[in-house]
């Protein structure tokens, strides 16, 4: 059984870089067919899709945070990770890890139980 | 601010049926992309409900079935339960200015 678990500060102080890992379980990183994706909630609002990799290390971001996310790939280590650079109070979220289907249906089938990172002086 | 609008609530006695709605637009649903759906629980990780407008994962009941149809979609759960209780969101590809994965506003069911 494929699992997802995230691993990270859960504080993070303003203008700082927010860094987050994603390590899966039962199962390899590198398979074809699956993306690598982050996907965050606020608390107590919807989701937001941040980012995904493929296992090659292709990247695809959502253009609202683009130009604060960088997200790589550990094939070595099965492992992929987040970076969102200056971060602020409306950074602070569940952020969460999860697999995605690369071809024909783009849904997010397995997921990591989530992390909350506070942005917070 | 989603691209997807679906309604923040809909509720329900136990054993009837409700719809939840995800209304999107000729960049995304109306595009033909696939619709996704899934369901939150409190305090726990999304779950895939329903994939490719309307397949269900292993060990979803048929209780939960979709539908897409233009630019809008719908996700239908009929003899609703308690453990229905939760936030359901859709989730679609846009093709407009690289969104790419977009998902929907949410809607919280309630089971009356």
């Amino acid at each position: 059984q494929l699992q997802l678990q995230e691993s990270g500060p859960g504080l993070v102080k303003p203008s700082e870089t927010l860094s987050l890992t994603c390590i899966v379980s039962g199962g390899s990183i590198s398979r074809n067919n699956y993306y690598w994706g982050w996907i965050r909630q606020p608390p107590g609002k919807g989701l937001e899709w941040i980012g995904s990799i493929y296992y090659s290390g292709s990247t695809y971001y959502n253009p609202s945070l683009k130009s604060r996310v960088t997200i790589s790939v550990d094939t070595s280590k099965n492992q992929f990770s987040l970076k969102l650079s200056s971060v602020t109070a409306a950074d602070t979220a569940v952020y969460y890890c999860a697999r995605q289907i690369s071809s024909g249906w783009t849904n997010f089938d397995y997921w990591g139980q989530g992390t909350l990172v506070t942005v917070s002086s | 601010q989603s691209v997807l609008t679906q309604p923040p609530s809909v509720s329900g006695a136990p054993g009837q049926r409700v719809t939840i709605s995800c209304t999107g637009s000729s960049s995304n649903i109306g595009a033909g992309y696939d619709v996704h759906w899934y369901q939150q629980l409190p305090g726990i990780a999304p779950k895939l409900l329903i994939y490719g407008n309307n397949n269900r994962p292993s060990g979803v009941p048929d209780r939960f079935s979709g539908s897409k149809s233009g630019t809008s979609a719908s996700l239908a759960i009929t003899g609703l339960q308690a453990e229905d209780e939760a936030d359901y969101y859709c989730q679609s590809y846009d093709n407009l200015s690289g969104r790419f994965y977009v998902f929907g506003t949410g809607t919280k069911v309630t089971v009356l």
